[in-house]
C-alpha cells in the first residue's frame, strides 16, 4: 500500500541553526506534497507545500524541495528559532497519507 | 480557525460503547478525510470522502464506521470501544477529492475510552 516515511523522528538544534526534515514517498502517482506544524495539543495547520511541476519552493524561513525521480522531499527551516518547536509531518498520496512526524526542538 | 467543526471536543466513555464523532468542512469543500492521533503518534489514515461518496480507505477497523451526508457533513461511528481506541481524532477538509488541494483539520475530538 501507500507508504511515507520520515526522518528524523526528533532533532535538536541550537536556536539560529537550520533543520531539514526528509520524506519518501511510495506512490509515484503522488502529485502534490504538503507540510503540516502540529504545536502540542493543537491540530495540524499547513506551512508549506509544492506540487510535482517545481522542484523547490521556498517562503520565509521554510523551503521544500523535491526529487520526483527518487521519490523524496524535504522541508529545510533555516535560522531556527524556540517558536519553531513543534511537531512536522509530510504527506503525499491522493490519501493524504501523513509521514510519522518529526518532533524539532529549537535550544536557545 | 480553520472552518473545518468537529464536535464534540471530547468524549469519555465505557469499553463496549458506541459513539459518534461529527464533522463539518469548511464551506466549498467537498473531501473529507479522517485520522486518528493515538498519544505521540502520527496521523492514521482511516477513511476519506468525497461528495458523499467513499473515496479512499486506510487501516480503518471494521468497528469503526463513517458517512459523509448530502449536506457534506460527515460522521465517524466507533463501536464496540476498547482502551486502544483512544485517541484523538481529526477530520479535515479540502476541495478536491484527490489529495492535491489544501487539507484544513478541525481541532480534533479527544476520546477517552475507560
Amino acid at each position: 500500500g501507500e507508504n511515507v516515511e520520515q526522518h528524523p523522528s526528533t532533532l535538536s538544534v541550537q536556536e539560529g541553526d537550520s533543520a531539514v526534515i526528509k520524506c519518501t514517498y511510495s506512490d509515484s502517482a503522488s502529485n502534490y506534497f504538503p507540510w503540516y506544524k502540529q504545536e502540542l495539543g493543537k491540530r495540524p495547520q499547513l506551512i508549506i507545500d509544492i506540487r510535482s511541476n517545481v522542484g523547490e519552493k521556498k517562503d520565509q524561513r521554510i523551503a521544500v524541495t523535491l526529487n520526483k525521480t527518487a521519490k523524496h522531499f524535504s522541508l529545510h527551516i533555516t535560522e531556527t528559532q524556540p517558536e519553531d518547536s513543534a511537531v512536522y509531518f509530510c504527506a503525499a498520496g491522493d490519501k493524504l497519507i501523513f509521514g510519522t512526524g518529526t518532533r524539532l526542538q529549537v535550544f536557545p | 480557525d480553520s472552518g473545518v467543526t468537529q464536535t464534540p471536543k471530547h468524549l469519555i466513555t465505557a469499553t463496549g460503547q458506541r459513539v459518534t464523532l461529527r464533522c463539518s468542512p469548511r464551506s466549498g469543500d467537498l473531501s473529507v478525510y479522517w485520522y486518528q492521533q493515538s498519544l505521540d503518534q502520527g496521523l492514521q489514515f482511516l477513511i476519506q470522502y468525497y461528495n458523499g461518496e467513499e473515496r479512499a480507505k486506510g487501516n480503518i477497523l471494521e468497528r469503526f464506521s463513517a458517512q459523509q451526508f448530502p449536506d457534506l457533513h460527515s460522521e465517524l461511528n466507533l463501536s464496540s470501544l476498547e482502551l486502544g481506541d483512544s485517541a484523538l481524532y481529526f477530520c479535515a477538509s479540502s476541495v478536491g477529492g484527490q489529495g492535491r488541494t489544501e487539507a484544513f483539520f478541525g481541532q480534533g475530538t479527544r476520546l477517552t475510552v475507560v
